[in-house]
């Protein structure tokens, strides 16, 4: 069965580069979500969209945007990256917002 | 405000028997669902079970069951003859569904290692 695919798996930037993140969700799925994941912790939920549509927003910095293209593939833009922003990244995707959420293996990201 | 508590640090358990990985939550809410994600050490993020808050039975897939027991707001799970495989940190996590309108996101517990011992 097709899965949650995203590109790329593992990116290194320096402080104050920009990097992109893309989702490729599961197909028909309508929903994707983004989370980011610091070493030794849980996943936090980021940014959420429906229908390409931005559903609903969680503790993103000011720094990062996102969105839904109307293939349902989604990106997320992170500009003046921080050492704090090493993590790994999951997307993830459901049908409609009370489907089962399946992830995607994750990117990530260094920031040195 | 959601939350989800996983007090289990790390369990061990032997080879071929059950282990029981404890999660409880607290929400208002009276619709949420619960879920329960396997992370290998490779990271990624594989989803194990699925249990609603309305629904009347456990959750069961495979070797994984949901022992969702909803007055004491805990929904633990249970891995049948584990194996060396199994060995992996284990979130659980809660999404509700508030004022009529679904947001989707989970809020997840702080994880539990889980190995196995041959």
């Amino acid at each position: 069965a097709a899965g949650v695919i995203q590109s790329p798996r593992h990116l290194i930037k320096e402080k104050r580069e920009t990097a992109t993140l893309k989702c490729y969700p599961i197909p028909r799925h309508d929903t994707v979500y983004w989370y980011q994941q610091g070493p030794g912790q849980d996943p936090q939920f980021l940014i959420s969209f429906y229908e390409k549509m931005q559903s609903d927003k969680g503790s993103i910095p000011d720094r990062f945007s996102a969105q839904q293209f109307s293939d349902y593939h989604s990106e997320l833009n992170m500009s003046s990256l921080e050492l704090g922003d090493s993590a790994l990244y999951f997307c993830a995707s459901s049908s409609n917002r009370q489907g089962k959420q399946y992830f995607g293996p994750g990117t990530r990201l260094t920031v040195t | 405000a959601q939350k989800i508590t996983q007090t289990q640090p790390g369990m061990f358990v032997q080879e071929k028997e059950a282990v029981t990985l404890d999660c409880t939550y607290d929400t208002s809410d009276p619709s949420y669902g619960l879920f329960w994600y396997k992370q290998p050490s490779s990271g990624e993020m594989i989803f194990l079970i699925y249990q609603g808050s309305y629904d009347q039975q456990n959750a069961t897939e495979g070797r994984y069951s949901l022992n969702f027991q909803k007055a004491r707001k805990s929904a633990n799970l249970v891995i049948s003859a584990s194996q060396l495989g199994d060995s992996a940190m284990y979130f659980c996590a809660m999404r509700v569904i508030s004022g009529g309108t679904s947001y989707g996101k989970l809020t997840f517990g702080q994880g539990t290692i889980l190995t196995v011992h041959p």
